[in-house]
C-alpha cells in the first residue's frame, strides 16, 4: 500500500506555545488529505478535509484558528496547533487519497501531543 | 454518524477463522464498504473494500450479502499480531473522508 508519513510520531510542549505536525505522501500525489484526533480508548474523530491550494473544510466543533491547516503541496500538508492547552492532548492521524482514481485513504503513524 | 453497526468486542483462537460481522442496513447504491483495522497506538491500516461482490486479498476476504445490508470480513488464519480494532465503514469513495464508528475490538488468543 501507499505510504504516509508523520512528524513528529511524539511532541511534548507547554501550554500556550504552538506545535506544528506534518504530513507527508511518501510515494504518491494527495489531493486531498484529512485529518483526525482520538481521544484514549475512543475512535477517530474527523477534524478537517485538506486540499492542495485551497482552504481546509473543518468539521463542526473544530476551530479553524486554533487548528490551523495547510497544504501547500500534493504531498505535504501541515497542522498546526495554536496556544495549545492540556485538553488539546491527543493522538492526531493524517490520511491521504491519491490522485489516480484510488479510493482507498492511506493513514499516517500519528502524532502524540502531550501539553503540560 | 457512523452508518454502521457492529459488535463492540470478539475473541478468536490463534490460526482458526476470524469472522467479523457488519451491519449497514442504510447503505445507498453507490457506497462501498471498507474495513480498517487500528492496532493499539497506530494509524488506521486498509484492510480491503467492496462494492457488492465478494473480495479477496492477501490479507482477508469480504462476504457482503446480496441485498448489500451487510457484509463479513474474514480473516482466513488469525494469529496474534491481527489483535486490533476493526472498524467497517460505508463510502462513496473518491475524495470523501471515512467516518469511523466505535469498531470491534478483536482478541486473537493463543
Amino acid at each position: 500500500g501507499a505510504v504516509v508519513s508523520q512528524h513528529p510520531s511524539r511532541v511534548i510542549c507547554k501550554s500556550g506555545t504552538s506545535v506544528k505536525i506534518e504530513c507527508r505522501s511518501l510515494d504518491f500525489q494527495a489531493t486531498t488529505m484529512f485529518w483526525y484526533r482520538q481521544f484514549p480508548k475512543k475512535s477517530l474523530m474527523l477534524m478537517a478535509t485538506s486540499n492542495e491550494g485551497s482552504k481546509a473544510t473543518y468539521e463542526q466543533g473544530v476551530e479553524k484558528d486554533k487548528f490551523l491547516i495547510n497544504h501547500a503541496s500534493l504531498t505535504l500538508s501541515t497542522l498546526t496547533v495554536t496556544s495549545a492547552h492540556p485538553e488539546d492532548s491527543s493522538f492526531y492521524i493524517c490520511s491521504a487519497v491519491g490522485l489516480a482514481g484510488r479510493s482507498e485513504q492511506y493513514f499516517g503513524p500519528g502524532t502524540r501531543l502531550t501539553v503540560t | 454518524d457512523a452508518k454502521t453497526t457492529q459488535p463492540t468486542s470478539m475473541d478468536c483462537a490463534e490460526g482458526r477463522a476470524a469472522n467479523l460481522p457488519c451491519n449497514h442496513s442504510t447503505i445507498s447504491g453507490n457506497e462501498y464498504v471498507y474495513w480498517y483495522r487500528q492496532i493499539h497506538s497506530q494509524g488506521p491500516q486498509y484492510i480491503i473494500h467492496g462494492l457488492k461482490n465478494n473480495e479477496t486479498n492477501e490479507m482477508a476476504s469480504l462476504i457482503i450479502t446480496e441485498d448489500r445490508k451487510s457484509s463479513t470480513l474474514i480473516l482466513p488464519h488469525a494469529t496474534l499480531r491481527d489483535t486490533a480494532v476493526y472498524y467497517c465503514i460505508v463510502r462513496v469513495g473518491g475524495n470523501t473522508p471515512l467516518v469511523f464508528g466505535k469498531g470491534t475490538r478483536l482478541s486473537v488468543i493463543a
